[in-house]
């Protein structure tokens, strides 16, 4: 069964502090993966995609990696800050092209306080 | 940011009426969702169109219904509301010529109470 886990549930650290958020999937075959961040009452809005052959691809504070053999992602937030705050959503497509489909993973709910 | 909006944001209303929430988008994006969030669990599809004309049902049963008449407009109707539709909608958009990262770029939700 095709499924995106991600961990912890939620998340809560002190502003300037450095955080990793994860993101194991079964989906097979694997496309890309994408980290979206979601502001409360918000909707999502993306941060990395990333594709098979891809390790590591950073944008601001925000790195993100993948190791495609063991199925893992990561996130890492660098000097977090309190705009920080929201839900970070995993989502992993199953083919090459916008018609693949999507797994969305529940989401870690980072709070940031000062 | 992306151009897709969606009205209402919020909207309270009683058993048995009728809604209509509007998405549109100005990208020329073929592909247009409805998605329904609720809070602590993964987005689950429930409407999808590749194109004018073309609808289909996603992933989660879903009463509501859907058209695509434009290329930018993709409203989502429920005929009878009730408390079990409580939800937030989201609508999104992805594609466009050559594209085939399938990012979905997301309007800003519309949350439903049905009382």
């Amino acid at each position: 069964k095709n499924q995106v886990e991600q961990s912890p549930q939620s998340l809560i650290i002190l502003e300037g502090k450095n955080c990793t958020l994860q993101c194991n999937y079964t989906v097979s075959p694997f496309s890309n993966l994408r980290w979206y961040k979601q502001d409360t009452g918000r909707g999502p809005v993306s941060l990395t995609i990333m594709t098979f052959s891809e390790n590591t691809k950073s944008n601001g504070r925000y790195t993100a990696t993948l190791d495609a053999d063991t199925k893992q992602s990561s996130l890492h937030i660098t000097a977090s800050q309190l705009s920080d705050s929201a839900s970070y959503i995993c989502v992993v497509s199953d083919r090459g092209s916008t018609l693949g489909r999507l797994y969305f993973g529940r989401g870690t709910q980072l709070t940031v306080w000062p | 940011e992306a151009d897709i909006y969606q009205t209402p944001r919020y909207l309270v209303i009683g058993t048995g009426k009728k809604i209509t929430l509007e998405c549109s988008q100005t990208m020329g994006h073929d592909k247009m969702y409805w998605y329904q969030q609720d809070p602590g669990m993964e987005l689950h599809l429930i409407h999808y169109s590749y194109g004018v004309n073309s609808t289909e049902k996603g992933d989660l049963s879903s009463e509501s219904t859907v058209s695509r008449i434009r290329t930018e407009h993709f409203p989502l109707t429920l005929e009878s509301a009730r408390p079990s539709h409580t939800s937030q909608y989201l609508c999104a958009s992805s594609g466009g010529q050559g594209s085939n990262t399938g990012e979905l770029f997301f309007g800003e939700g519309s949350r439903l109470t049905v009382l």
